[in-house]
């Protein structure tokens, strides 16, 4: 499978501990985003990167938020401190440089609890 | 913010019927897209149209964009029981964040067989 894949797809975590989700898009595609999903709404924009700089960050990401992409390939996305308002589905999605289109993971859930 | 709101939020339709789903944005934008999601295959995009287009096809799909009332269209004809997802559009932040997608609540459409 030459998609976009995310793992872990689920994650448990009790409140006040830190998690690392990590993506690895399309090996093609140079620009790599996150987004974040609740119940009932569409995605969220968190941040995206071309290559291994991060270009833009929305205001929605809290200094408990990170992502990085060290080496233009996989990504990581670290919450610190998580909260129960953190608990949702973590989506990444990829492109090619110059497109417009983006393929989405199946995504990760986080639950906190 | 939210830039992009689709309407109708739920729209129910017997297979072979025509679904039509309609969004609204807030700013300019240089094209705008549409991706559909489902428990099965996650989001993915569908179609992608032009500020400089106003009528664009792809397979049972036609999309509509108008930009002097900020409006789209997402057409799908001759419905099958496949089609049930949820349907978002998803312009840009702005013109000049064209990687920043907002999507809105979405319309959820169901196929009965």
């Amino acid at each position: 499978d030459t998609g976009v894949s995310q793992n872990p797809r689920h994650k448990i975590t009790k409140r006040g501990q830190n998690v690392t989700f990590r993506c690895d898009p399309i090996s093609e595609h140079n620009r790599l985003y996150w987004y974040r999903q609740t119940l009932g709404q569409g995605p969220e924009f968190l941040t995206y990167f071309q290559n291994e700089a991060q270009l833009e960050k929305s205001r929605l990401l809290s200094d408990r938020f990170s992502a990085e992409r060290p080496k233009g390939s996989f990504s990581t996305l670290e919450i610190q401190r998580t909260e129960q308002g953190d608990s949702a589905m973590y989506l990444c999605a990829s492109s090619f440089l110059g497109a417009y289109e983006q393929y989405f993971g199946p995504g990760t859930r986080l639950t906190v609890t | 913010s939210q830039q992009g709101e689709e309407d109708p939020q739920a729209l129910s339709i017997q297979e072979g019927e025509n679904a039509t789903m309609n969004c609204s944005y807030k700013t300019s934008i240089n094209n705008l897209q549409w991706y559909r999601q489902n428990s099965g295959r996650g989001l993915v995009h569908l179609i992608l149209i032009r500020s400089n287009e106003r009528e664009k096809h792809s397979g049972r799909l036609r999309v509509t964009l108008d930009t002097s009332k900020k409006s789209s269209s997402l057409l799908i004809t001759a419905s099958r029981a496949a089609d049930t997802a949820s349907y978002f559009c998803a312009p840009p932040i702005s013109s000049g964040s064209a990687r920043q997608l907002t999507f809105g609540s979405g319309t959820q459409l169901t196929v009965l067989p």
